[in-house]
């Protein structure tokens, strides 16, 4: 199973909207609606921000929102602010018992 | 309090073995579906198990039969068995609860593993 595909950094300045874009195939992304999106922050746990592909955990600020089209799903950034600043994984289920992860992006604020 | 405490990482040899807990609090460990996924220094998130509530088990193919995951409902506890270790499995183990929908919530602090002669 091969990882799905992020870019590896985005930047922004404070206040902007940033999309980070994950590109799977038909047999995961493109067929299941589980994708999740993960921030950590260096040397800290991944932490849940979006699943079932656009849902907010509760406590998760509403400037995370995602989306999907076809086998892309996208974790969009709205206000951007400096706490933001981490790494961003993106993962889904991709049938017959498998997980499949992001290559995961780094978001830098400017 | 919903929580997941890793332990047993440390410095292991090639070939040997090692044997990771995971301690849950505020929910049980057998009626949710339990994962394990690591991070190699500076890389990326890599799903290596899952423990279905009916006690089904399915590994990554990088680890399939050399690991196995486990659990103790007495003592509300996930393990996961790592036998013939080899450099490319040193890695930040993290457990985490399957949140009903193939999402990881919550997540362990994690446990070094480390490979090495």
């Amino acid at each position: 199973q091969s990882a799905l595909t992020q870019p590896a950094s985005v930047s922004g300045s404070p206040g902007q909207s940033i999309t980070i874009s994950c590109t799977g195939t038909s047999s995961d992304v493109g067929i299941y609606n589980l994708v999740s999106w993960y921030q950590q922050h260096p040397g800290k746990a991944p932490k849940l921000m979006i699943y079932e592909d656009s849902k907010r955990p509760s406590g998760v600020s509403n400037r995370f929102s995602g989306s999907k089209s076809g086998s892309t799903a996208s974790l969009t950034i709205s206000g951007l602010q400096t706490e933001d600043e981490a790494d961003y994984y993106c993962c889904s289920y991709a049938g017959s018992r498998n997980y499949v992860f992001g290559t995961g992006t780094k978001v830098t604020v400017l | 309090e919903v929580q997941l405490v890793e332990s047993g990482g440390g410095l292991i040899q090639p070939g040997g073995s090692l044997r990771l807990s995971c301690a849950a609090s505020g929910f049980t460990v057998f009626s949710n579906y339990m994962h394990w996924v690591r991070q190699a220094p500076g890389k990326g998130l890599e799903w290596v198990s899952v423990l279905y509530g009916g006690g089904d088990t399915y590994y990554a193919d990088s680890v399939k039969g050399r690991f196995t995951i486990s659990r103790d409902n007495s003592k509300n506890t996930l393990y996961l068995q790592m036998n013939s270790l080899r450099a490319d499995d040193t890695a930040v183990y993290y457990c985490a609860r399957d949140g009903g929908s193939s999402e990881f919530d919550p997540w362990g602090q994690g446990t070094l593993v480390t490979v090495s002669s």
